[in-house]
């Protein structure tokens, strides 16, 4: 089975940095995803990652570390439109998602 | 602008109704998923296709729930009979490759069964 923990709630100020941690327990893990969910609407794709390290996009970066069972979401340079949830799914080698709960970010100016 | 799109976007029906939910997804993309999301329970993978075929439903009630894709360009999501704890926007998503590592959500349906 899969278990995947996140922070509830985060809160931040426009401009500055934030790190949103997930942990994991996967079994036949493949790599995790990050997705972004305004309220109200769909979740929209943010990243993915299978192997170690750091993946950059833009204001968004991912890591994972497989070995540690951890993954962080690094918000940069952080608009009011950023507030959102941010939802870190693990995938297994099967093709099967299990979601976390989400963290919710506030974005105060 | 490939999208998943998804009907009804709402529906409110009675205790005991079936209701049954549409996605059309992307042209091409080979791998289907139905996710239930409620506050309580959050995002929960309800079952999911590949190439038409269900690969996982374990995480759907089997004795009212019941996952098709009868063509590449429809799946379908059947409750009979809707209860009350049923009530939830349910979304549809699909993607391409055996990991479908990005999936493409709908727009979701917004069911409320009373």
């Amino acid at each position: 089975g899969q278990n995947i923990d996140q922070p509830t709630e985060m809160t931040a100020t426009e401009g500055a940095i934030v790190q949103i941690n997930c942990t994991y327990q996967t079994s036949g893990f493949n790599g995790l995803f990050w997705y972004q969910q305004h309220a109200g609407e769909a979740p929209t794709f943010l990243s993915y990652n299978v192997l170690d390290g750091l993946e950059e996009k833009g204001r968004f970066s991912s890591f994972l570390s497989r070995s540690k069972g951890y993954s962080y979401l690094l918000l940069k340079e952080l608009q009011m439109k950023d507030s959102a949830s941010y939802l870190c799914a693990g995938l297994t080698n099967a093709g099967k998602s299990t979601f976390g709960d989400g963290t919710t970010l506030t974005v105060k100016p | 602008d490939a999208r998943v799109t998804q009907t009804p976007r709402h529906k409110v029906t009675e205790m005991g109704q079936e209701v049954t939910m549409r996605c059309q997804p992307i042209l091409g993309h080979n791998t289907v998923f139905w996710y239930r999301q409620t506050m309580m329970q959050g995002l929960e993978l309800l079952a999911y296709f590949r190439n038409r075929a269900p690969l996982d439903d374990s995480g759907m009630p089997k004795d009212r729930f019941s996952a098709e894709m009868p063509d590449a360009t429809l799946a379908t999501l059947k409750i009979q009979p809707s209860e009350p704890r049923d009530s939830a926007v349910y979304f549809c998503a699909s993607g391409s490759g055996t990991g479908a590592y990005e999936q493409y959500f709908g727009p979701g349906t917004r069911l409320t069964v009373t």
